[in-house]
């Protein structure tokens, strides 16, 4: 089945400056790769997502990269703002059941 | 469509007693995943429905938890009898397709057993 790993578990930031969260997973098989954002007391929601027939992502501030020879993919975060403080989850398919497991997640603090 | 509907919002239990936490998944969508979500454990998939069949058990804790879909819009997570341990927020997801595409969140169930 699939594992998937997060780091960092925490991270800061000054408002402006770029942050990167990243992840690994152990299935090869998988080939979809979303983030999604959860802000205090909501609902997980979709912000980016990768397919493995692409290296790299873009919208607006956002990205994601995909490395599938190294089994990892990473969010960047441009400019940072403080509403883009939250906690922020990787996720990639099981390709034998073909359910979602996330990462761990990281607590992204962005200070004004 | 008015996304994926969870009900209760809020469920306060005393030990013992038996909970049941409903979902209505997006219309149209043929898949729905339950999950559970802690501080120490993060976002723990308990079951995975396709079609309205059970693809994945394997993350539901054990016996005293139990899911049924009866139909394509209506999903059950029951736990009987429910512990302070199982105190946690239970999220459902509904997806068109399987775990290839996004996964639309329900607002949750804030579970809390005392």
């Amino acid at each position: 089945g699939e594992n998937v790993e997060q780091h960092p578990s925490t991270l800061s930031v000054q408002e402006g400056d770029s942050a990167v969260i990243k992840c690994t997973y152990s299935d090869s098989a998988s080939n979809y790769f979303p983030w999604y954002k959860q802000e205090l007391g909501k609902r997980p929601q979709l912000i980016i997502d990768i397919r493995s027939n692409v290296g790299e992502k873009k919208d607006q501030r956002i990205a994601v990269t995909l490395n599938k020879t190294a089994k990892h993919f990473s969010l960047h975060i441009t400019e940072t703002q403080p509403e883009d403080s939250a906690v922020y989850f990787c996720a990639a398919p099981n390709s034998n059941n073909n359910d979602m497991r996330f990462g761990a997640g990281t607590r992204l603090t962005v200070k004004p | 469509d008015a996304g994926v509907i969870q009900s209760p919002r809020h469920e306060v239990t005393e030990m013992g007693q038996e909970v049941t936490l409903r979902c209505k998944p997006i219309s149209g969508h043929n898949s729905l995943f339950w999950y559970r979500q802690t501080m120490m454990r993060g976002l723990e998939l308990l079951i995975y429905f396709n079609n309205n069949v059970p693809i994945d058990d394997s993350g539901m804790p054990e016996d005293r938890f139990s899911a049924k879909m009866p139909n394509a819009s209506f999903s059950t997570l029951k736990i009987q009898p429910s512990e302070p341990r199982d105190s946690a927020v239970y999220f459902c997801a509904s997806s068109l397709g399987q775990a290839q595409t996004e996964a639309f969140f329900g607002q949750g169930t804030r579970l809390t057993v005392v």
